[in-house]
């Protein structure tokens, strides 16, 4: 069955330092990935969109990639902030009548 | 715009009750989803339409109904309540800029419902 792995529940980063967060997958072929934000108490709101064309994408502070072969997407965010922090979830997709299939999330911390 | 609403925020029900939760959305989205959110388990997909008219099942579909009469509306019924669907559930709408059934674009989330089963 597909299976897809946030490498850790929680993150913990100084502040000013990059966070990098992995999505793993196995038993599937995603045509795309996305990455949302959840806030405590609130529902996940979308990131970015990365093809499995792409290799990378990048949106502000936010980059992220996307590699096939290893079946692994990368969340980076560059100058980390305090405000950052919150729960990360991957989800992956395909085309046609598919919905999308979410990660557990990891729950990153920004200390200052 | 609204976005995607979702009643109530808070519900406490006794186990064997019935309720419905409810979710709309005003972006005219054809799709639309039913999550359930637990602890260590992350996002688990119960119910979603690709339109009016038409539902499918996701991976947790048991103790669950849904209907979609019209493409605003798409509530969840509890039909008989039970302690294991204490939980936090989320409503999810997206469109599909192509026209196809797909499911590529944006999930907008609405706020979500705490429900807890006694």
């Amino acid at each position: 069955s597909q299976k897809i792995e946030q490498n850790s529940e929680a993150l913990n980063i100084q502040e000013g330092k990059t966070a990098t967060l992995t999505c793993n997958y196995t038993n599937y072929s995603p045509a795309y990935l996305q990455w949302y934000r959840q806030d405590p108490g609130r529902g996940p709101v979308f990131l970015l969109l990365i093809r499995e064309n792409e290799k990378e994408k990048r949106k502000e502070r936010l980059k992220v990639t996307f590699d096939t072969t290893l079946k692994q997407s990368l969340f980076h965010i560059t100058a980390s902030q305090p405000a950052d922090s919150a729960t990360y979830l991957c989800a992956l997709g395909n085309s046609g009548n598919t919905p999308l299939v979410f990660g557990k999330g990891t729950r990153l911390s920004v200390i200052a | 715009n609204a976005g995607v609403t979702q009643t109530p925020k808070f519900q406490v029900l006794k186990t064997g009750q019935s309720m419905t939760l409810q979710c709309a959305q005003d972006m005219n989205h054809e799709y639309m989803s039913w999550y359930r959110q637990d602890p260590g388990m992350g996002l688990r997909l119960i119910h979603y339409s690709v339109g009016a008219g038409i539902t499918d099942q996701g991976e947790v579909p048991n103790g669950y109904n849904v209907s979609r009469s019209t493409t605003e509306d798409f509530p969840l019924r509890l039909l008989s309540a039970a302690p294991s669907q204490t939980s936090v559930y989320f409503c999810a709408s997206s469109y599909s800029s192509s026209g196809s059934q797909d499911f590529t674009d944006t999930q907008y989330f609405g706020p979500g419902t705490r429900l807890t089963v006694l």
